[in-house]
C-alpha cells in the first residue's frame, strides 16, 4: 500500500533556526502539495508542483518559506529563519492530477519555541 | 477571501443516526469535489468525490449531494459509527486553473 512519506514526524526548534522537512510522494504521482494545518485556519496551501515545477506558491510567506522538488522523490519545505508563529503540522500530499484524490502524509509537528 | 466555507465547526451525533455536513463554495467555475477524513496524528485521507456533472454518489453509508445552483456541498453518513469521529474536509477543485481549496474542516463526535 504505497504511502506518501514525511520525515521528521516532530520537530521542536529554537526561533531564528532553520527547518527542513521532507516528502517523499507516491511513485508515479505527478502533483506534490504543501500544506499547513493551523487551530484557526484549517488546511492552508503552500505550494504545489507538478512535474516537479512549481505551479504555485503564493501561499507562502517568500521570506522565510522555500519549497523544492530535487527530484521525483524528494520534495522540501525550508523555513528559515523559524519564527513562533510557524508552529503548526505541516502536511504534504500528493497526487495524479487536480482531479484526483491526494494522498496525504501523516504531518511533520512544528514547534518553535 | 474564503473561497470554500464549512460553517459547522463541530457536530455531535448519536450513533446508528445520520451525520450530515455541510460545505458551500463561491466559485461556480469548480468542477470535482472531495470529502477527506482525518483522524488525529494522521494526515488526511480520501473519502468521497463527485463531479460537477452529477448531483449525487453514493459509496456505502456515505453520499455526497452537490447542488450547484446553490453552490452547496453535502456529506451523509448514515448509519453514523463511533469510528466515524473525526475531523471532515471538503475539497473543491478546478481543473483549468490548477486550483484547489479546502474548506475548514467540521469536527463530527459520534457517541455510542
Amino acid at each position: 500500500d504505497a504511502r506518501v512519506t514525511q520525515t521528521p514526524r516532530h520537530k521542536v526548534t529554537e526561533m531564528g533556526q532553520e527547518v527542513t522537512m521532507r516528502c517523499q510522494p507516491i511513485l508515479g504521482h505527478n502533483t506534490v502539495f504543501w500544506y499547513r494545518q493551523t487551530m484557526m485556519q484549517g488546511l492552508e496551501l503552500l505550494a504545489y508542483f507538478r512535474n516537479r515545477a512549481p505551479l504555485d506558491d503564493s501561499g507562502m510567506p517568500k521570506d522565510r518559506f522555500s519549497a523544492e522538488m530535487p527530484d521525483a522523490t524528494l520534495a522540501t519545505l525550508k523555513i528559515q529563519p523559524s519564527e513562533p508563529r510557524d508552529s503548526a503540522v505541516y502536511f504534504c500530499a500528493s497526487g495524479f492530477s487536480f482531479n484526483s484524490p491526494l494522498h496525504f502524509g501523516n504531518g511533520t509537528r512544528l514547534t518553535v519555541t | 477571501d474564503q473561497q470554500v466555507k464549512q460553517n459547522s465547526p463541530s457536530l455531535s451525533v448519536q450513533e446508528g443516526r445520520i451525520s450530515i455536513l455541510n460545505c458551500d463554495y463561491t466559485n461556480s467555475m469548480f468542477d470535482y469535489f472531495l470529502w477527506y477524513k482525518k483522524y488525529p496524528a494522521e494526515g488526511p485521507t480520501f473519502l468521497i468525490s463527485i463531479s460537477s456533472i452529477k448531483d449525487k454518489n453514493e459509496d456505502g453509508r456515505f453520499t455526497v449531494f452537490l447542488n450547484k445552483s446553490a453552490k452547496h456541498l453535502s456529506l451523509h453518513i448514515v448509519p453514523s459509527q463511533p469510528g466515524d469521529s473525526a475531523v471532515y474536509f471538503c475539497e473543491t477543485c478546478k481543473a483549468a486553473g490548477n486550483k484547489l481549496t479546502f474548506g475548514g474542516g467540521t469536527r463530527v463526535l459520534v457517541k455510542p
